[in-house]
């Protein structure tokens, strides 16, 4: 069964830090792109970060470039999302999701972040 | 705000066609970026439902379809049912943002 699985989410506060984690199965993680996709009440679906297959290369929204770092293990077919001097409006709902054709065709379960004091 | 805008609900009865729109500008439909759509029922992740405009994934029912044209894109469903009360989005890329963007989304009821 092809799945994602976060952990990792919770309450910090603001100007705190974060990591997030995705175990992925069912399918060939290390031929895939991966994302991470965010869902706040206020702004909706917001597309955060994606990371080639290899690992070589990152995009990231702008708002959160130089504070979340997303990274990949292939052998531990795991997605990692580092997040660094977190602020309110980074609240939300964090999906994994796997990006294939420029669109996101599997998505976990999300794990929500919370930042707050 | 989002930078795909799309009506904030819509509602029909069973058996209904319903048009959901996606209106974006040059820098993201405008630029020829395929457009995708999901649907999200209630207390789940988004579901990829339309992608590259008019393709449907396996298992998504034939009564769904996508279209694009120029800045602008459209998800019909036809014959509405109970089971489509969900939420909507489109997505595409902006390559003025160098970002990928979702629609603001479409809360569609069956009356």
């Amino acid at each position: 069964e092809v799945q994602l699985v976060e952990s990792g989410g919770g309450l910090v506060q603001p100007g705190g830090s974060l990591r997030l984690s995705c175990a992925a199965s069912g399918f060939s993680f290390r031929d895939n792109w991966m994302s991470w996709v965010r869902q706040a009440p206020e702004t909706g679906l917001e597309w955060v970060a994606n990371i080639k297959p290899d690992g070589s290369q990152e995009y990231y929204l702008g708002s959160v470039k130089g504070r979340f770092f997303i990274s990949r293990d292939n052998a531990k077919n795991t997605l990692y999302l580092q997040m660094n001097n977190l602020r309110a409006e980074d609240t939300a709902l964090y999906y994994c999701t796997r990006a294939q054709m420029h669109t996101f065709n599997i998505w976990g379960q999300g794990t929500m972040v919370t930042v707050s004091s | 705000q989002s930078v795909l805008t799309q009506p904030p609900s819509l509602s029909g009865a069973p058996g209904q066609r319903v048009t959901i729109s996606c209106t974006g500008s040059s820098s993201n439909i405008g630029a020829n970026f395929d457009v995708h759509w999901f649907q999200q029922l209630p207390g789940t992740a988004p579901n990829l439902l339309i992608y590259n405009n008019n393709n449907r994934p396996s298992g998504v029912p034939d009564r769904f379809s996508g279209s694009k044209s120029g800045t602008s894109a459209s998800l019909v469903i036809t014959g509405l049912q109970a089971e489509d009360e969900a939420d909507y989005y489109c997505q595409s890329f902006d390559n003025r943002l160098g970002a990928y963007v979702f629609g603001s989304g479409t809360k569609v009821s069956v009356l």
